[in-house]
């Protein structure tokens, strides 16, 4: 696609319920992010995709969390039982590979998923 | 690990005034440094980005940046502000051997008419 988008835009949803969030990356990038943006705390890194494969699992704040992606492309980032802590905004982000020093290839963002558990 | 700290977390400023977002990075060898910004309810934006060589970078939307390695900093400036500046802004570090990178807290802009 053009650029990464997220799904969906905002989800509402009851303390201890699961939820999926939805990240289609830009068409051919390879790495894929996601991050967790809440009220002024910056972006927390949650879990980085190069390919299939999650190389680097270090952000995930807790065993509820967790992500997988599928053909190199869509990644879906699953919350179980969440818990209000988790209210906040998921953002997604992906880049090629084009520069084999990964820091350097550019991160293009969706414009995230807002989460509010009750 | 590298990080980042933005010390301002609120900035008001004038529109035709000029602005300077503050970020200071800790890291041990040269950072890959980068300025982002989110308007409300948008995804984060590159506004320029900071590698090696020239020490002053030129961004989009009349942005620039100065890294200055004897201060660990990579301070944002912009000569005359406009009001679609309004936004947020996070200053970010990237590390040669690892693909995490790191953010700063973010630095509201509100500009006044």
């Amino acid at each position: 696609g053009a650029g990464v988008s997220q799904s969906p835009s905002n989800k509402v949803t009851e303390k201890g319920k699961d939820v999926e969030l939805r990240c289609d990356p830009i068409s051919g990038h390879t790495a894929l992010y996601w991050y967790r943006q809440s009220l002024g705390q910056g972006l927390e890194f949650l879990i980085y995709f190069q390919g299939n494969s999650a190389p680097d699992k270090s952000g995930l704040p807790s065993d509820r969390f967790s992500a997988e992606r599928t053909g190199g492309s869509v990644s879906t980032l699953t919350i179980q039982r969440t818990q209000q802590e988790d209210s906040a905004v998921y953002l997604c982000a992906s880049s090629s590979r084009r520069d084999t020093t990964l820091a350097k290839n550019i991160q293009y963002f969706g414009a995230g998923t807002r989460l509010s558990v009750l | 690990a590298q990080s980042v700290t933005q010390p301002d977390i609120h900035i008001t400023v004038s529109e035709g005034a000029s602005l300077e977002l503050r970020c200071n990075y800790s890291y041990g060898a040269t950072p890959y440094l980068f300025w982002y910004v989110q308007s409300p309810g948008q995804g984060l934006q590159l506004l320029l980005k900071y590698f090696s060589g020239d020490t002053l970078v030129q961004g989009i939307k009349g942005f620039e940046a100065e890294f200055k390695r004897s201060q660990s900093s990579f301070n944002l400036r912009k000569p005359s502000v406009h009001w679609s500046d309004a936004a947020e802004y996070f200053c970010a570090v990237g590390a040669y051997n690892n693909n995490d990178m790191r953010f700063g807290a973010g630095t509201r802009l509100t500009v006044k008419p």
